[in-house]
């Protein structure tokens, strides 16, 4: 079974400029994560999808940060403009549903540097 | 809101020895644990996960971990340290945000094998 699936794996910008990520998740899984994890610290979550709906974005800072889910598969993740502190790596992950029982897969990750 | 406390940043243990990474939690109803690892450039690989049951739990890569809802500790070991095990662990709860269910991690533990 293919993993989680992130692009690019390393990326390298500019403050004030945009940038995106994108994630495939596991087929079938319906529910896909993005998660910041900044040098020291565990993952936080930025973002849920359930299928191609927003569940909880609560934590996503929307006004630099957006993020979809077409057609309820592949999703992307922008940043614009970034900030020094977006610097962090950046981890997609999936699961078959929300319950409590549903395992959370994650991908490689997007290492982002901001300069 | 739900929160982890991994106390220590950082263990060095020889090759061989045993190994115990500390994990408390706080949450307010019946919590769901995990244990992720995270190895350089890689992402979070689940360990194992308490949901009920037996309190002690058996994972891969021989860990266990044991749940003690009166210390709110759920602490992962494992006999015997392979240099292999060298990576970052992460402990995380299952809870709520509005109606979705959020993973909350810890802020990690690195390891250090030496041989």
């Amino acid at each position: 079974e293919a993993g989680v699936a992130q692009s690019p794996r390393y990326k390298i910008i500019e403050k004030r400029q945009s940038v995106a990520f994108w994630c495939n998740p596991i087929s079938g899984h319906a529910t896909l994560y993005w998660y910041q994890q900044i040098l020291g610290q565990g993952p936080k979550l930025l973002i849920q999808f359930q299928n191609n709906g927003v569940v909880d974005d609560s934590q996503l800072p929307k006004d630099r940060f957006s993020a979809e889910r077409l057609k309820g598969v592949d999703s992307t993740l922008k940043i614009q403009p970034a900030k020094l502190e977006d610097s962090a790596v950046y981890l997609c992950a999936s699961s078959l549903g929300q319950g409590y029982g549903e395992t959370q897969y994650f991908g490689p990750g997007t290492r982002l540097l901001v300069l | 809101a739900q929160s982890v406390t991994q106390p220590d940043i950082h263990i060095t243990v020889s090759e061989g020895a045993s190994l115990e990474l500390r994990c408390n939690y706080s949450y307010g109803a019946t919590p769901y644990l995990f244990w992720y690892v995270q190895s350089p450039g890689q992402g979070l690989q689940l360990l194992l996960k308490y949901f009920s049951g037996d309190t002690l739990v058996q994972g891969i890569k021989g860990f266990e971990a044991e749940f003690k809802r009166s210390q709110s500790s759920f602490n992962l070991r494992k006999p015997s340290v392979h240099w292999s095990d060298a990576a970052e662990y992460f402990c995380a709860v299952l809870g709520t945000s509005g109606s979705a269910r959020q993973l909350t991690f810890g802020s990690g533990t690195q390891l250090t094998v030496l041989p």
